[in-house]
């Protein structure tokens, strides 16, 4: 198994400019997360899916949109990127329930000019 | 509502020497209580986790961390540190009784490890 896949590594945007990140899984994970992180904020969660259709909001939602297709991908859109938005920005997954261990991906570093 | 508190944001040891990285935690419900290590340039890995069984937890490379519930803590200790445990940790909580769908991490505490 491949795991949890983010595309890019890397991605430098002009404010304005819109990109999607990509995340993948290939262990029929049913939830799926995106999360952000900053110097000494920790991760904070943006988005994140209970299943195919299904997405919900995080703790700091605003300026990105999600959606979920298919089991496998969960897709993270910055419409107009502005300079706030310039993280590293992880994708995660895990089967449901509380308890259960996230998997994460390797991060996409974002730079916003 | 759910709030982590890592009460130390860099911590220094020697090598050999005991490792006590703080976390306390705010849950209206039962939580779960998470340790995931992050090395340079890396993602996250589990190193541990609380899920209402026993209170002491045992996880990888050596490291244990004990959830009091009276005193609203889950520590993560290491009896001696290796120059390889060098990272942040970060400790995470989420809501058992509603899924668990919004999890809360700490700020995290970045370890030195000194030779």
């Amino acid at each position: 198994n491949a795991g949890v896949t983010q595309t890019p590594k890397f991605q430098v945007l002009k404010t304005g400019q819109s990109m999607t990140l990509q995340c993948a899984q290939d262990m029929n994970h049913e939830y799926m997360s995106w999360y952000r992180q900053d110097p000494g904020m920790g991760l904070r969660l943006i988005h994140y899916s209970v299943g195919a259709g299904i997405t919900d909001q995080g703790e700091v939602p605003n300026g990105y949109n999600v959606s979920r297709s298919t089991t496998e991908d969960f897709p993270l859109r910055l419409l107009s990127a502005a300079p706030s938005q310039t993280s590293v920005y992880f994708c995660a997954s895990r089967i449901s329930g509380g308890t259960k261990t996230q998997y994460f991906g390797p991060g996409t570093r974002l730079l916003v000019l | 509502a759910q709030s982590v508190t890592q009460l130390d944001s860099h911590v220094s040891v020697s090598e050999g020497t005991p490792v006590l990285l703080r976390c306390n935690y705010s849950s209206s419900y039962s939580p779960s209580l998470f340790w995931y290590v992050q090395h340079p340039n890396k993602g996250l890995q589990l190193l541990l986790k609380y899920t209402s069984a026993a209170t002491l937890v045992k996880g990888i490379n050596g490291f244990e961390a004990e959830f009091k519930k009276s005193e609203t803590s889950f520590h993560l200790t290491k009896p001696s540190a290796h120059m390889s445990d060098a990272a942040e940790y970060f400790c995470v909580v989420s809501d058992r009784n509603t899924g668990g769908f919004k999890t809360i991490f700490g700020a995290g505490t970045r370890l030195f490890v000194k030779a």
